[in-house]
Formats: structure tokens, sequence, C-alpha cells
């Protein structure tokens, strides 16, 4: 069965400084990988998926992920954090077929320090 | 605007009392879902439907039944509602195999 860990269930950091959260994974096949974001008291949304191709994924708002299959990884990035980006941050598993649904991880929490 | 939307935003009910829940989409997507987030923020799949039949039907009590009246709406139904139900409710569509979900805003659930 697919799963999901993402090893740092809160970060904080400061404005202007890198990020970088990690998510790894369990799954039998090649995987649909995301990285889903929640604002407080909001729904989830997509900042990037990787299907196939290329390893490093752009998204959203200056995020980017990468995607190693040798450390079943695929870490989210971003160059210089914005007060803004503050949140949840949710990574998901799965497959391309509908029988399956999405696995999602535990979330990291986010904090920025101005 | 076009989005998935949820119905109520807010709910707060006694225990044993029955309530729904709707969500409509008006993306044109052929599957949805309804995911549970607890207060550790952890989120786990309930139900999925594809084109009005359910496709995914997790372990959940049998007090809670989806339904499906076409494929752009996906309501769920919860009779005998305990304290434990408490959570934030999302619905999600997907488009198509290679996209990911589109969420609601979800429904915070409170029983009291």
């Amino acid at each position: 069965a697919q799963s999901v860990t993402q090893p740092d269930i809160h970060i904080t950091v400061s404005e202007g400084a890198s990020l970088e959260l990690r998510c790894n994974y369990s799954y039998g096949a090649t995987p649909y990988l995301f990285w889903y974001v929640q604002s407080p008291g909001q729904g989830l949304q997509l900042l990037l998926k990787y299907f196939s191709g290329d390893t490093l994924v752009q998204g959203i708002k200056g995020f980017e992920a990468e995607f190693k299959r040798s450390q079943s990884s695929f870490n989210l990035r971003k160059p210089s954090v914005h007060w803004s980006d503050a949140a949840e941050y949710f990574c998901a598993v799965g497959a391309r077929n509908y029988g399956q649904n999405f696995v999602f991880g535990p979330g990291t929490r986010l904090s920025v320090l101005p | 605007d076009t989005a998935v939307s949820q119905t109520p935003k807010y709910l707060v009910t006694q225990m044993g009392n029955d309530k729904s829940i709707k969500c409509e989409q008006n993306l044109g997507h052929d599957t949805m879902y309804w995911y549970k987030q607890d207060s550790k923020k952890f989120l786990k799949i309930m139900f999925s439907y594809n084109n009005k039949e359910l496709i995914i039907n997790e372990t959940v009590p049998n007090r809670f039944s989806p339904k499906s009246p076409d494929k752009a709406h996906l309501n769920l139904h919860i009779n005998s509602l305990e304290l434990g139900d408490s959570a934030v409710y999302f619905c999600a569509s997907r488009l198509g195999q290679d996209y990911g979900y589109t969420f609601g805003s979800g429904t915070r659930l409170t029983v009291v």
C-alpha cells in the first residue's frame, strides 16, 4: 500500500530565507506526486505535480520540487520565503487510475518569522 | 465562478442528529471524492465516485452514506452523529487521470 511521510511536523524560517520541505513515499509503481498548500481555514491548493519526465518540476508561487526515485523522495523548495507562505503543506502520492485515491502525508506546518 | 463548492461551511449539531453536506463542482470533472481531515490535520479518503458510480468506499461507519445524483454533485449524509465525527470534511474533484484534485473549501462539522 502506498504511504507518505513528512518527517518535519513544524518548520520555522525567517522571511527571505530558503526553504526545503521533505517528503518520502512508498509506492509499488511509478507514482504520481503532488504538493498541496492549506492556508488556515481554507481548502487545499495544488502547488505542483510530477507525473513523468523532467524530475525537477516548477509550481505556482515560486515553488519547485525534485523527484528522486533512488531516495523515494519529492522535496519541495523555495529560494526565498515570503510571510504569506506560512501555511500547512501536504505531500501526496497517487496513481493514474481512478480506482486508487491519493494518499496524503501528515503535513508540515510552516511558520515565517518577520 | 468555476469551483468546487461545499455547503454549509460550518455545521454545529447535537449528538444523534442526522445531517447532510452538499458538494457541487462545475468544472466538468468526472470523479469526486470525500476526505475527512481530523484535528491533527490528517487527511483520510472516505468515498469516491466516477460518473455517479461508487469506486472507492473506505472503512467508514455505515452511518455515512454518499449520494451522487449526477456527476457534478456528491453529497454526504451522516446519521446518528457522534462526537468523533467532528472534523473538517473536504470534497474534491478530478478532471482526468493525468490531473490532481481540486478541493472545496471544507465543511467544519462540530458535534456537541
